[in-house]
Parts: structure tokens; sequence; C-alpha cells
């Protein structure tokens, strides 16, 4: 059972340009959630997405930043006009269907964004 | 929203100490509070949780202990090796359905 990938596992991107991650959960999960990890810092909460629906977007910055899981394919999260700030590790997580209360979630390997 | 403040920030113990970290949460609708251990350049991995109906939890020299009332939880190592080095996040979830909130996280260092 092959684990959280996300692709690319770095990428470099100049200002103002736009950046695409991929994250494809755990066979079986469908829920994926999208975190921002600035260097020597935790984990930011940006956005929790079920299949076609977003659910909580409360951490994702309201401009030049969106989320999407369509019914096929992996999950995207897409950065627009880039800016140095946005350099960062961006996590992708997966969890099971929800019963009562939360779940685990794991950990894809991250994408590590540079903007020049 | 949930604040979750983690010390201390680093840890440095010799091989065989014990080690420990604590969390203190703000949102008292929190009810699940996992543990991530990090290494350099790798993804956080999930090493134990515990939800908010439970005191204690272990695994192995792993555990985590949570006092509701005072809104904290620790995480507690045994027989600590070189390979526990590495950075640990603390979590809480008040949503219900699993959007962390993380502390900023310890380096743990564990000398031969």
């Amino acid at each position: 059972n092959a684990g959280v990938m996300q692709n690319p596992r770095h990428l470099v991107r100049r200002r103002g340009q736009e950046a695409r991650l991929r994250c494809s959960p755990m066979k079986g999960h469908s829920h994926v959630y999208w975190y921002r990890q600035l260097p020597e810092e935790g984990l930011k909460f940006m956005v929790y997405l079920q299949k076609e629906n977003i659910i909580d977007e409360s951490g994702m910055p309201k401009e030049r930043f969106s989320a999407e899981f369509p019914k096929e394919g992996p999950s995207i999260l897409r950065i627009q006009q880039v800016v140095r700030g946005d350099s960062a590790a961006y996590f992708c997580a997966s969890s099971p269907q929800q019963g009562q209360g939360a779940t685990e979630q794991y950990f894809g390997p991250g994408t590590r964004l540079t903007v020049t | 929203g949930e604040n979750v403040e983690q010390h201390p920030s680093t840890l440095s113990v010799q091989e065989g100490d014990s080690a420990v970290i604590k969390c203190t949460y703000s949102d008292s609708a929190s009810n699940y509070f996992p543990w991530y251990k990090q290494e350099l350049g790798k993804r956080p991995q999930l090493i134990i949780d515990i939800r908010s109906n439970v005191g204690e939890k272990k695994d192995q020299r792993i555990a985590v202990t949570l006092n509701k009332t005072a809104k904290h939880f620790s995480l507690h190592i045994t027989e600590t090796q070189p390979e526990d080095s590495a950075v640990y996040f603390c979590a809480a979830d008040a949503s219900g359905y699993s959007t962390l909130t993380f502390g900023k996280g310890t380096m743990l260092l564990v000398s031969p």
C-alpha cells in the first residue's frame, strides 16, 4: 500500500510565476489536508478537502492560493504570482473516512518550493 | 482559534536517559492530540496519539499523558537512543475533523 505521494519534491519558481503542487492520498483515504512549514517552524494548516469539496480553507491566504481535489486525480495546491515569502515546504496529509471525531493523518514527503 | 505552545525548543540528553516534551493548548474543545517525529528533510511521522477520553497511552518506550483540566499533554521517551534524535511536534484538533494546530517543535538530540 503506497503512502501519500507528492510531486514534485523540489520546485523552483521565479517571482510572478505559478506553482502547482500535487498530492495523491493513500489508497482508501478520501480526506486531504495541506500544511505549510516555514524554516525551523511548525506546520500550519492551510486547507482541508474531500473529493470535489473544500471543507475548511480557514488557513489559506485569501489571494493567490487555491486548492482542489477532483473526482479523478490528485489534489492540487496552486499558488499564483509567487513571491519570496511563499518559499517553504508544503506537506499534504491524508486520512481515511471520518467517523466520530478526528482520525490519524499520514503525511507525504513534501514539496520544497523555492522562489527566486 | 486553537493555540499550541511547546517546550522546550531544544533538548539534549545522553543515551539511555529519559526525555520529556510538554505542550499546552488553549481550546477546551480539542479532543485529539497526536505527536509527530520529523527527521531532517523528511516527512512528519505519527508516533503516538491520545484522545480526550484517555489520560495516558503507552507504546514501548514512548508514552503520552493528557491533563484536560490543565489543558496540557506531554510526550515521554524512555531509554533514549541516538536514532531518537529528530524534531518532535505536538498537535491538537479542536475542529473534530483533524485540522491540526501544531506546536513549534522540539529538537531532541541524543548523544551516544
